[in-house]
């Protein structure tokens, strides 16, 4: 009963590296999504891919990159990390775009 | 202009008590879904309760219920008969427009702390 999964749980990066979080989800859903969650700030949605084949930006897409690799995994990609990108990170899934959102249980990320 | 906002950044409730968390909304769409989340100190996000726009009654799920307020834009939460394991961050989030369309995406407001006291 795995629902969405991400890794890695927890990342510590140099300024400058780069690193990719997975996201994979055995529910069949059709959309997929990436968050970021900062203290104070809620969720902020980096990017989404309502369907298989489709990605598009949401409220903080800077210095990130998402891949729809299939229907079941979608991620995304720190191409130079920065310290502003120091953020816990949620992958989510939906049936359909933009309905209950599951969400998987975060990665703890920190660039120092 | 924040969409959603909940404006009590900490609340306090004692065990098998009620308790009202509260969050109001901005939008011109009329078609729209109100979500509540709970995120205990594990991390996890965990659905609790939602509000279609057009839905006439208030959505109820066990102790949790959505005390939806057109007119005034406010979709509060009220967990009844507090238990220890409600303590914990929760999340008001809002979808403008229909579901199933990639027009509207899910915003969070910033969240309240609930702590329930036993």
């Amino acid at each position: 009963n795995a629902g969405v999964t991400q890794t890695p749980k927890f990342q510590v990066l140099k300024t400058g590296q780069s690193m990719t979080l997975q996201c994979a989800q055995d529910m069949n859903h059709n959309s997929m999504y990436w968050y970021r969650q900062d203290p104070g700030m809620g969720l902020r949605l980096i990017y989404y891919s309502a369907s298989e084949g489709t990605t598009d930006k949401g409220e903080v897409p800077n210095g990130y990159n998402v891949s729809r690799l299939n229907k079941r995994e979608f991620s995304l990609r720190l191409e130079s990390a920065a310290p502003s990108q120091t953020s816990v990170y949620f992958c989510a899934s939906s049936v359909r775009a933009n309905e209950k959102l599951f969400f998987g249980s975060g990665t703890q990320l920190s660039v120092l | 202009a924040q969409k959603i906002t909940q404006t009590q950044p900490g609340m306090f409730v004692q065990e098998k008590e009620a308790v009202t968390l509260d969050c109001t909304y901005d939008t011109s769409d009329q078609s729209y879904g109100l979500f509540w989340y709970k995120q205990p100190s594990s991390g996890e996000m965990i659905f609790l309760i939602y509000q279609g726009s057009y839905d006439e009654q208030n959505a109820t799920e066990g102790r949790y219920s959505l005390n939806f307020q057109k007119a005034r834009k406010s979709a509060n939460l009220v967990i009844s008969a507090s238990q220890l394991g409600d303590s914990a961050m929760y999340f008001c989030a809002m979808r403008e427009g229909p579901g199933g369309t990639s027009y509207g995406k899910l915003t969070f407001g910033q969240g309240t702390i609930l702590t329930v006291h036993p």
